[in-house]
């Protein structure tokens, strides 16, 4: 069974640059069928797509997120890594590694999420 | 972008009756390419259903999605005290992807 774990610092400074990793076990990274995002839920709010990454190098942003937003993927260690610049208290909040997996139209829906990993935004 | 508006905000009802949440999207959701999420408290969200209709694995058949072009529904045809939830509707048709705001689900 697929699993996804987020790791990383639990605590940035303002103006520093959140990096957090997603470590892909029970399957391969490099499916031609998945692409892996990352999202995000601030504390007591709703969901919010970072990006995407296909196993290939391709990537997807978010409009109100590229310009501090950098998603890469290490197939060698099945892994694929956040890069948010830049950050501030609104950064803060619960960040997820997900699969997207393809349906019968070559669309990708979210079948699998990572626990999730706590980040907070403070000095 | 697409946004997904979600209504109610909560709904609270009892064992064994039937819930009945919306999701409204601000434009078209081509081949009804929606998808449902239930999160509990301190959990990530599950996969309900996909294709606006497709049951995910292991979901029971108290749990139906219908819908099309920017009206979608989720029903949960039977309450049971573990479907206390947040609910989201989510769409896949284009980016950027979206989530609406969420329908909580109180068991009385």
């Amino acid at each position: 069974q697929l699993q996804l774990q987020e790791s990383g610092p639990g605590l940035v400074k303002p103006a520093e640059t959140l990096s957090l990793t997603c470590t892909v076990s029970g399957g391969s990274i490099s499916t031609p069928s998945c692409y892996w995002d990352w999202f995000r839920q601030p504390p007591g709010e709703g969901l919010e797509w970072i990006g995407s990454i296909y196993y290939s190098g391709s990537t997807y942003y978010n409009p109100s997120l590229t310009s501090r937003v950098t998603i890469s993927v290490d197939t060698s260690k099945n892994q694929f890594s956040l890069r948010l610049s830049s950050v501030t208290a609104a950064d803060t909040a619960l960040y997820y590694c997900v699969r997207r997996t393809e349906d019968t139209n070559h669309h990708h829906y979210i079948d699998v999420w990572g626990k999730g990993t706590k980040v907070a935004v403070s000095s | 972008e697409i946004v997904l508006t979600q209504s109610p905000g909560t709904l609270s009802l009892s064992p064994g009756e039937r819930a009945t949440l919306s999701c409204r999207a601000s434009q078209s959701v081509n081949a009804n390419y929606l998808a449902w999420y239930r999160q509990k408290p301190a959990q990530a969200p599950r996969l309900l259903i996909y294709g606006a209709s497709s049951r995910a694995t292991g979901i029971p058949d108290r749990y139906s999605g219908s819908g099309s072009g920017t009206d979608f529904t989720l029903t949960i045809s039977r309450l049971e005290p573990e479907d206390c939830a947040v609910y989201y509707c989510f769409q896949y048709t284009a980016l950027p992807l979206t989530f609406g705001g969420g329908t909580k689900v109180e068991i009385k």
